[in-house]
């Protein structure tokens, strides 16, 4: 049990397009989903903290209007990168906890390249 | 926030020798946990580890809390051990997650 998937695993768009990224908990039910961000050979670096109806909690240096989280449902956290750039190139991946008590469960991750 | 630090950063061992990883954690947590990155970026739970010490087959792992370390021990690697080890942290906000910056393996057969 306890299984996160992410969709897409891998995107490449162009400079200044838009690109959603889902993250789903397959087998429960989620009330707390994080996001995070890992570029090469370095750790992963936490973006925002997403719960179930309300908004998303963001770190500090991480652009909200740029980074847009939607936690819709228990099972279902949205990522939209806006107007991506060069720069936003990275591994983004999300995780997905039964409550604020709860162990994290890690998704695939989603390579992003923009170009 | 919580300082964590994970040593060595990098490790060559040969097939079958032994290893330990050391997570060095700045405050006080309620929540550790060890997990392995694979090459294609996945990351796989290894130990929820707060304190305390806990084995699953050739892993096992101690977590000395009031001492602000916990250790993770590869016995009998093998070449699928290879990947990047990442120690976290959890303090008092929730459950929310501070990551070492990791020690990569590589096993040579």
């Amino acid at each position: 049990g306890a299984v996160v998937s992410q969709h897409p695993s891998w995107v490449i768009c162009k400079s200044g397009t838009s690109v959603k990224i889902e993250c789903r908990s397959l087998d429960f039910q989620a009330t707390t989903m994080f996001w995070y961000r890992q570029f090469p050979k370095q750790s992963l670096m936490l973006m925002a903290t997403s719960n179930e109806g309300s908004k998303a909690t963001y770190e500090q240096g991480v652009e909200k209007d740029k980074f847009l989280i939607n936690h819709a449902s228990l099972t279902l956290s949205t990522l939209t990168v806006t107007s991506a750039h060069p720069e936003d190139s990275s591994f983004y991946i999300c995780s997905a906890s039964r409550s604020s008590l709860d162990t994290q469960y890690f998704g695939p991750g989603t390579r992003l390249t923009v170009l | 926030g919580i300082q964590v630090e994970q040593s060595p950063p990098d490790l060559i061992l040969q097939e079958g020798a032994n290893s330990t990883l050391r997570c060095n954690f700045s405050d006080s947590v309620n929540n550790l946990q060890w997990f392995h990155q694979n090459p294609w970026g996945q990351l796989i739970n290894l130990f929820y580890i707060p304190s305390g010490t806990k084995q699953n087959g050739r892993l096992s792992a101690t977590t000395v809390a009031t001492e602000r370390y916990s250790l993770l021990y590869i016995s009998s690697s093998q070449t699928t051990d290879s990947g990047v080890y990442f120690c976290a942290v959890g303090g008092a906000a929730g459950n929310k997650l501070t990551f070492g910056g990791g020690t990569r393996v590589l096993v040579k057969p």
